[in-house]
């Protein structure tokens, strides 16, 4: 199988304040990894795709500066949302890609007070 | 530029009764194409996928999907919905070129089921 991890799968957290979540692939390695934002009801956004080893690259309009991306391993990237705000509350989904395919992991759910 | 369509922002059928949903893209070349289902709070779910060959391709729970060129779509389709269906499905193209490859999702389209 392919299993893909994230941590935390919720997190509360104060203005200002920054939080880091991890997306781990569990049985594979994956070169490439991609963060995706989902507002409710809404569909997947694309934010930045993660290769190991390298920067990041982001989609147009996502702040680097405050969304960084850290794709330390084969297994692992993170996501630190910095200096949060309450507009930053939202769903945040990683996958690691294997081959041509992605595997999602289960999502992490972000309220910025 | 690519995009994917999903026409149906919601849809509810009756438990029991067949079940499509639509799905069109725009890419200049044969794309990777999927089929995900996300429930309320969750990840997604790979359903099935097309890369080439057979162009009727079978997934899990009873889903299949099409792909037609001449009318750049993949359909998804299940014969008979069971309650445990309602979720939200996103169809996607997988695009690969000299820039990397990355994934376009649809809008999604919601599926109610009524007893």
């Amino acid at each position: 199988g392919a299993v893909v991890s994230q941590h935390p799968s919720w997190v509360i957290c104060k203005s200002g304040t920054s939080v880091k979540i991890e997306c781990r692939s569990l049985d594979f390695q994956a070169t490439t990894m991609f963060w995706y934002r989902q507002f409710p009801k809404q569909s997947l956004m694309l934010m930045a795709t993660s290769n190991e080893g390298s920067k990041a690259t982001y989609e147009q309009g996502v702040e680097k500066d405050k969304f960084l991306i850290n794709h330390a391993s084969l297994t692992l990237s993170t996501l630190t949302v910095t200096s949060a705000h309450p507009e930053d509350s939202s769903f945040y989904i990683c996958s690691a890609r294997k081959i041509y395919e992605q595997y999602f992991g289960p999502g992490t759910r972000l309220t910025v007070t | 530029a690519q995009s994917v369509t999903q026409p149906d922002i919601h849809i509810t059928v009756s438990e029991g009764a067949s079940l499509e949903l639509r799905c069109n893209y725009s890419y200049g070349a044969t794309p990777y194409l999927f089929w995900y289902v996300q429930s309320p709070g969750q990840g997604l779910q790979l359903l099935l996928k097309y890369f080439s060959g057979d162009t009727l391709v079978q997934g899990i729970k009873g889903f299949e999907a099409e792909f037609k060129r001449s009318q750049s779509s993949f359909n998804l389709r299940k014969p008979s919905v069971h309650w445990s269906d309602a979720a939200e499905y996103f169809c996607a193209v997988g695009l690969s070129n000299t820039g990397g490859f990355k994934t376009i999702f649809g809008a999604g389209t919601r599926l109610f089921v009524k007893a």
